[in-house]
């Protein structure tokens, strides 16, 4: 693995089903950070987790959930997908410690609701 | 309130120079942010403000005025490539974290 990882590339999915978007990063970044990107809204943040065993609500948290038990992992759930959650999901990582605070993203994942 | 202000979309000539104008208001200043996002794509960075001035990286420069909510992008010498779209993100620490624009897509043309 290089970099940042995500899967799956794309799914559909029936509402009211559950579906965990898969996060991984080999950086050993301490901080990682889930958002969503629609057209003209621009990427925002769900959520996100400043080091393993802590994680933090972002501006659009409702109907997701994640956890992180080790640096490199950081799962998204959608407990009960809604049609509004279709949506390309960006994970994120980033080196706080590094000064800049650089956020590396993942490739995406392409997600539909129906 | 948190807002990010920059054009929808700019067309230029190959070969040309484009300047993508980016105005924030934001709760905090911690840095400013441009990535460039192509179509399907993850976004990637091209540069980081945190003081007033340019910031120069090859065909790629990035300006900002704290005093203003103010920064920009400039390409130089476009190339067809560069056809993508171009997010600025501001570094306002707490919780939000990075807050982006809704990106600007740039399309080059022969």
């Amino acid at each position: 693995i290089a970099g940042i990882t995500q899967a799956p590339t794309s799914q559909i999915l029936a509402a009211g089903r559950r579906m965990t978007l898969r996060c991984t990063q080999d950086m050993r970044h301490n901080a990682m950070y889930w958002y969503r990107q629609d057209l003209g809204l621009g990427l925002r943040l769900i959520h996100y987790s400043n080091t393993a065993g802590t994680t933090g609500k972002g501006e659009v948290p409702d109907g997701y959930s994640v956890s992180r038990a080790n640096t490199d992992d950081f799962p998204l759930t959608l407990a009960s997908a809604v049609p509004s959650q279709t949506s390309v999901y960006f994970c994120a990582s980033s080196d706080p410690l590094s000064g800049t605070d650089t956020q590396y993203f993942g490739p995406g994942t392409r997600l539909t609701v129906l | 309130g948190q807002n990010i202000d920059q054009p929808t979309e700019m067309t230029a000539t190959e070969g040309a120079i484009v300047q993508i104008n980016c105005t924030y208001q934001t709760s905090g200043f911690n840095g400013l942010f441009w990535y460039q996002q192509h179509a399907g794509e993850a976004p990637t960075f091209l540069s980081y403000n945190v003081l007033d001035g340019l910031e120069e990286k090859g065909r790629f420069s990035s300006f900002l005025s704290r005093s203003k909510g103010y920064s920009y992008l400039l390409l130089k010498e476009l190339q067809m490539k560069d056809s993508a779209s171009y997010l600025c993100a501001v570094f306002s620490g707490g919780y939000n974290k990075l807050i982006f624009g809704a990106g600007t897509r740039l399309a080059v043309h022969p």
